[in-house]
């Protein structure tokens, strides 16, 4: 168990739904990254909070919006779902910058059918 | 931006080989990591490399960087096949993202 907790696990939803995928940072870790892994384009960078504000964006679809909550824990939700959005997507955390490195989370499963 | 490029992306090897994989990235980066990720799983970190000519060894694995060549490598010693994974290299891009290579899938066979 790394420390990050993400739910749900899998997801299984239609296209134009909309989801909400959750995040718990490891203790203490003030830094939450999203990604989103598929297998035409990897591993990609959605979008970065630090203690509630959001710090860096990146390839994050206007259809995606994602905010961190007081308590740190963060979540990614994601609307009018295509079948291309099917994907894992991980959360990890981090202390502060991420000079060492992330702590990934078991990341959720989205399939949308 | 920073672009990082691995290869080969797929390695077939038998126990008890040695193999290396490359980790090019095309913009100055300060900063080099390594992940391993088993299928459906999460991404482990094996090493952080922080400085040119930085080396780590953990067991078969050993992760060197190269600064000036843009270059890391992962070196696989005597390959056992629990060592199969999908292995990534991220670079860091300012002082916040990390952006991965696409993976190089490694089987080892007996």
């Amino acid at each position: 168990d790394s420390g990050v907790t993400q739910t749900p696990k899998h997801l299984i939803t239609a296209t134009g739904q909309r989801v909400t995928l959750r995040c718990s940072p490891r203790s203490g870790d003030l830094s939450v990254y999203w990604y989103q892994q598929s297998l035409d384009q990897g591993l990609q960078f959605l979008i970065q909070y630090y203690n509630g504000e959001e710090r860096a964006k990146g390839n994050i679809l206007e259809r995606f919006s994602a905010q961190q909550f007081p308590d740190l824990h963060s979540e990614l939700n994601l609307s009018s779902l295509e079948l291309g959005d099917s994907a894992l997507y991980f959360c990890a955390s981090s202390t502060s910058g991420a000079r060492y490195g992330y702590t990934f989370g078991s990341g959720t499963r989205l399939t949308v059918v | 931006e920073l672009k990082v490029e691995q290869n080969p992306l797929f390695l077939s090897m038998q126990e008890g080989k040695n193999y290396t994989i490359y980790c090019n990235y095309s913009t100055t980066s300060d900063r080099l990591y390594w992940y391993r990720q088993d299928p459906g799983k999460s991404l482990e970190s094996l090493f952080v490399l922080l400085s040119n000519g930085a080396v780590k060894q953990e067991g078969r694995l050993m992760a060197s960087l190269d600064t000036k060549a843009r270059l890391s490598t992962l070196h696989i010693t005597a390959a056992v096949h629990d060592l199969s994974a999908t292995y990534f290299c991220a670079g860091g891009e300012g002082s916040e993202k990390l952006v991965f290579g696409k993976g190089t899938k490694l089987t080892v066979n007996p």
